[in-house]
Parts: structure tokens; C-alpha cells; sequence
């Protein structure tokens, strides 16, 4: 069945520093992929999303691109801040009239001063 | 001010007790989803709701049930079935269209003494 793996965590890192959260996915058709965030203590919130190969999702500084060849949706921040310390998660569904989303595991990211 | 409620942010039951977690939304979805999450699990669908007075089972449906008898609400029962009920639950529901973004409440945490 469908899939999506997530790098282990937690990733810990100083501020201003690079950011990739690598995320992969299994699908035997073409799925919409997201990025959701989670603060401590609340709900998801969506950061970004891809509906078709090459497609580039960028939102709040952070970016993911669609890439069909190697089945990833790699997450990326260029510099990352006390603020952007969440759970991060990668999913994907097929949309339509259902949209069940498929979670990966989830990565928390820590970013110290 | 558009949004999911959920209701209590945390809950307390004793073990055998059912409960009943409540989801409104104000959004206009037709379908609301109900999500498990445990520490490092990610999250699983327990139940989904495409129109009222529609619900189908999600991956672990076991020792849950719901309703949906108004388009806005769409509250879970955990029974006394449900094993390993203290967790973190989290309603959902789906822009539909083109979209396929799934949006968040707040979620509700349950212990279960």
C-alpha cells in the first residue's frame, strides 16, 4: 500500500543554520504531497504542498519539490529560527472526493539560539 | 472567525468509562475526519465522514464510533472497548475541490486513569 517515510528525529539545530527534512513516499498513482507542521501542545497546520511532479511548495521560508524519479518531497529552509521548532510532517493523498491523507512518522525539529 | 473547535483540550476518564470528544466546524466542509496521534506513531485515521449521516471506518476504528447528524458536528465516542485510549485526537476536515487540504483543530487530549 501507500506510504511515506520520514528521516528519524529529532534533529536539533543552532539558529540560522540549513535545514532538510527528507521524506519519501510510496504511491502506486500520482498523489498530492504535503508538509504539515505541529506546534507543542496544538493542532496541524499546513506549511506547503505539491499536487504534481516538479511542482515547488514554498511557504514561510521553507520549500519542497516534487520529484517523481526518485519518489521524494524533501523539506528545506535555508535559515532556520528558535520559532520554526515543531514537529514536522510529510503526507500525501490522492484527493477526490475522499482525500485521506498518509502520514509519515513526523520529525521534531529543535532549533537552539 | 472560521475554524474547528474542539472540546475539552484535555480530558480525564476512568478506565471503562466511554467518553465522547466533540468536533464543530464553521467552515462549510462536507467531509470531517478524526485522527489518532501517539508519540512517534504519527497520525491514523479512526473514522471519516464524507456527508451527514455518512461515516466510514478509517485504519483503527476498533473501540470507537461517531455520528454525523449535522454538517458542522462530527463527535467520537471512545468506549470502554477501545484498549489504549489515552492519546492525542485530533478533527479534521476537507476543503475539497481542487484543494485537498485537509484543515486542523486544536485536538483534544485524553487520559485515561
Amino acid at each position: 500500500g501507500d506510504s511515506v517515510t520520514q528521516m528519524e528525529g529529532p534533529v536539533t539545530l543552532s539558529e540560522e543554520a540549513f535545514l532538510t527534512i527528507n521524506c519519501t513516499y510510496t504511491a502506486t498513482g500520482y498523489p498530492s504531497l504535503f508538509w504539515y507542521v505541529q506546534y507543542p501542545g496544538e493542532g496541524l497546520q499546513l506549511l506547503l504542498k505539491a499536487t504534481k511532479a516538479d511542482d515547488k511548495g514554498s511557504n514561510k521560508g521553507f520549500e519542497a519539490t516534487y520529484r517523481k524519479e526518485t519518489t521524494s518531497f524533501h523539506l528545506e529552509k535555508g535559515s532556520v529560527q528558535v520559532s520554526d521548532s515543531a514537529v514536522y510532517f510529510c503526507a500525501l493523498n490522492y484527493g477526490g472526493s475522499q482525500g485521506n491523507l498518509i502520514f509519515g512518522k513526523g520529525t521534531k525539529l529543535s532549533v537552539k539560539p | 472567525d472560521g475554524g474547528i473547535t474542539q472540546s475539552p483540550k484535555y480530558l480525564f476518564r476512568k478506565e471503562g468509562q466511554n467518553v465522547t470528544l466533540s468536533c464543530e466546524q464553521n467552515l462549510n466542509h462536507d467531509a470531517m475526519y478524526w485522527y489518532r496521534q501517539d508519540p512517534g506513531q504519527g497520525l491514523r485515521l479512526i473514522y471519516y465522514s464524507q456527508i451527514v449521516n455518512d461515516f466510514q471506518k478509517g485504519d483503527i476504528a476498533e473501540g470507537y464510533s461517531v455520528s454525523r447528524e449535522k454538517k458542522e458536528s462530527f463527535p467520537l465516542t471512545v468506549t470502554s472497548a477501545q484498549k489504549n485510549p489515552t492519546a492525542f485526537y485530533l478533527c479534521a476536515t476537507l476543503a475539497g475541490g481542487s484543494y485537498n487540504e485537509q484543515f486542523f483543530g486544536p485536538g483534544t487530549r485524553l487520559t485515561v486513569l
